[in-house]
């Protein structure tokens, strides 16, 4: 059964540092990885998609990373700001019979100014 | 665009009531998705949609059932509510089941006393 683990649960850094959240996944066989946003009382935001045949993406300030053989992805965040601050969600989409989305139970974020 | 709605944003049931939870989309999207959210769990699929005129049971769909209305509209219903159905449930669409992205409606919070 796949699981999805995300470390750490919370992070608080100052305005401007770079970070980085960790995802780790028990199964290799996904079909991609997705990173999403989720602002308080919001819904999930989709921030990057990594096809199980790619090694990473960017989009502006961020850049996720996917090792499928070892069953980790990381999320890359460079002067982090603190509209950045929110819960950040990883997700694999796996076949069980059916396509679905495998989902960690996320990393909050906090960045002050 | 909306993107994907979700009414009602709060409902607080007592033990045994039941209700309805709308999810509408106006993407043109073929397949629709009933989450739940809990802490320390992250999202699980409750009922998915392939398309218009299916609806085929996710991994937690015990005490629920679905409404596939139209291509538009994806209602969840609780029979005879329990506490242990208190969550945030979350709508989402997709182009087709293998689609890349799934986006999401805001969320309903759901309490049963």
């Amino acid at each position: 059964k796949q699981e999805v683990t995300q470390i750490p649960a919370a992070l608080s850094v100052p305005e401007g540092e770079n970070l980085v959240l960790n995802c780790s996944f028990t199964d290799s066989a996904i079909y991609n990885l997705q990173w999403f946003r989720q602002d308080p009382g919001k819904g999930l935001t989709s921030l990057l998609l990594i096809q199980s045949s790619q090694r990473e993406q960017t989009s502006g300030r961020l850049n996720a990373s996917l090792d499928k053989s070892s069953g980790r992805s990381t999320l890359y965040i460079a002067a982090s700001q603190p509209g950045d601050s929110a819960t950040y969600l990883c997700a694999v989409k796996v076949n069980t019979g059916f396509q679905k989305l495998v989902f960690g139970t996320g990393t909050r974020l906090l960045v002050s100014p | 665009n909306a993107g994907v709605t979700q009414t009602p944003k709060f409902q607080v049931l007592k033990t045994g009531q039941s209700m309805t939870l709308q999810c509408a989309q106006d993407m043109n999207h073929n397949s629709m998705y009933w989450y739940r959210q809990d802490p320390g769990m992250g999202l699980r699929l409750i009922y998915y949609s392939a398309s218009e005129g299916t609806t085929d049971k996710g991994e937690v769909p015990n005490g629920y059932n679905v409404s596939r209305l139209n291509k538009r509209e994806f209602s969840l219903r609780l029979e005879s509510a329990a506490p242990s159905q208190t969550s945030v449930y979350f709508c989402a669409s997709s182009a087709g089941l293998s689609a890349n992205e799934q986006f999401f409606g805001p969320g309903t919070r759901l309490t049963v006393l």
